[in-house]
């Protein structure tokens, strides 16, 4: 069972296109984590979100947390070939449990 | 500071070999962590530890799979003996305390298993 469900699971698109990815879950999280994985590397975390309703900014990158904590979406405004990788959200169920439940990831390639 | 180091970078051996991937983790990292990347399962947690303390192995797929942490900045994970479902990318990655730490991941280690 995959708890957390992420959607699309490929997506390509041209170069200054505007794009959203999600992260779906009927499980509450105290925290959710968005990482970025490119080819023959390990994922690299883009932004943590602890708030419902709570959304931050990284550049052209825009994440919002739900307001019930379960879900949360990535917006890429104007794409560039530099933004391609696996994108990968994970869930912290917090307190002394250190495991993170793992999306599939969504797989982006922009194209120039 | 380098990072989380993995060695190797590859490996592939012969079914029924014995493997041992290597991990050290960033200097004053308490948590560890061994995963299983491939395209049909994703990222799978298969050990952590804490202090060197492993605290749960409830991913480790099988007796086949053994994970030691002898001192803060080494762990192994050692297959034996190795079989071709066994061929993915292992990560090894650590972080701090907090519960909303960040993981760092090292490079991983791309098993074959032949």
């Amino acid at each position: 069972t995959q708890l957390l469900e992420q959607s699309p699971q490929f997506l390509s698109i041209q170069e200054g296109e505007n794009l959203t990815v999600y992260c779906n879950s009927s499980s509450v999280f105290s925290s959710l984590q968005w990482y970025r994985q490119e080819p023959g590397e390990g994922p690299v975390l883009l932004v943590t979100v602890v708030t419902g309703g709570e959304v931050k900014k990284l550049k052209r990158l825009t994440f919002q947390f739900g307001d019930a904590r379960k879900d949360s979406s990535l917006h890429i405004t104007a794409a560039q070939p530099g933004d391609t990788g696996l994108y990968l959200c994970a869930g912290a169920r917090g307190g002394n449990n250190r495991k993170l439940i793992w999306g599939l990831g969504t797989s982006l390639a922009v194209n120039p | 500071d380098a990072g989380v180091i993995q060695s190797p970078r590859h490996e592939v051996t012969e079914m029924g070999q014995e493997v041992t991937l290597r991990c050290k983790p960033i200097s004053g990292h308490d948590y560890l962590f061994w995963y299983r990347q491939t395209m049909m399962r994703g990222l799978e947690l298969l050990i952590y530890f804490n202090n060197n303390v492993p605290i749960d192995d409830s991913g480790m797929p099988e007796d086949r799979f053994s994970a030691k942490m002898p001192n803060a900045s080494f762990s192994t994970l050692k297959i034996q003996p190795s079989e071709p479902r066994d061929s993915a990318v292992y990560f090894c990655a650590s972080s701090l305390v907090h519960s909303t730490d960040t993981q760092y991941f090292g490079p991983g280690t791309r098993l074959t298993v032949l």
